[in-house]
């Protein structure tokens, strides 16, 4: 089976250029979570989603940052403008709602921006 | 909200020794409780999973960890390290929020076990 799938796994970007991170949860999941990973932070849970709508967007750093679930298979996180303290690696994650449900993650998104 | 406290965040250790990873969470109520890892440049992993049963769980890689319910804790140990187990390890919890009914999990800041040769 497939699992999470994220694109692209690395973006290089110039500060001010809008960045679009895409996510292809597990088939069946109905809940999908985007974190972001850096030495700093640790894990930080940015926004998450249930049935394509979102539940809680207050780890969402700024403004700056937007998501979107417009299905069941695929979900955006857009940063516009990007800054270079965005750099970081993004996860997204999937599961079948419901206390106990495991996450499965994607490989990451590998963030530089200059 | 749950918090999850992992109290180590660096474990170095010597290949075939023993190795305990200690989690501790605070939550009055019944959680479920993981330990995921992260190989450098991959996601994370579920290693294993607490849902109910047995307080001892065994998962991959030869890992194993048990749930004390009334320490709050749910340390992650194994007998013999390899080189290869260097990574980094998570506990998360769920409970009984509106966000864990959703599959919103807790995690910990996390452990870095560097297995030495």
């Amino acid at each position: 089976d497939a699992g999470v799938i994220q694109s692209p796994r690395h973006e290089v970007t110039e500060m001010g250029q809008e960045v679009t991170l895409r996510c292809k949860p597990i088939s069946g999941h109905n809940s999908l979570f985007w974190y972001r990973q850096t030495m700093m932070r640790g894990l930080e849970l940015l926004i998450y989603f249930n049935n394509n709508v979102p539940i809680d967007d207050s780890g969402m750093p700024e403004d700056r940052f937007s998501a979107k679930m417009p299905n069941a298979s695929f979900s955006t996180l857009k940063i516009q403008p990007s800054e270079p303290r965005d750099s970081a690696v993004y996860f997204c994650a999937s599961s079948n709602s419901g206390m106990g449900g495991p996450q499965h993650f994607g490989d990451g998104t590998r963030l530089s921006i200059l | 909200a749950q918090s999850v406290t992992q109290l180590d965040s660096q474990v170095p250790v010597f290949e075939e020794a023993p190795v305990e990873l200690r989690c501790n969470y605070s939550s009055s109520v019944s959680v479920y409780l993981f330990w995921y890892v992260q190989y450098p440049n991959q996601g994370l992993q579920l290693l294993l999973k607490y849902l109910s049963g047995s307080t001892l769980v065994k998962g991959i890689n030869g890992f194993e960890a048990e749930f004390n319910k009334s320490q709050t804790s749910f340390h992650l140990r194994k007998p013999s390290v390899h080189i290869s187990d260097t990574a980094e390890y998570f506990c998360a919890v769920s409970g009984d929020d509106r966000g864990s009914t959703l599959g919103r999990l807790y995690f910990g800041r996390g452990t870095q076990l560097t297995v030495w040769p």
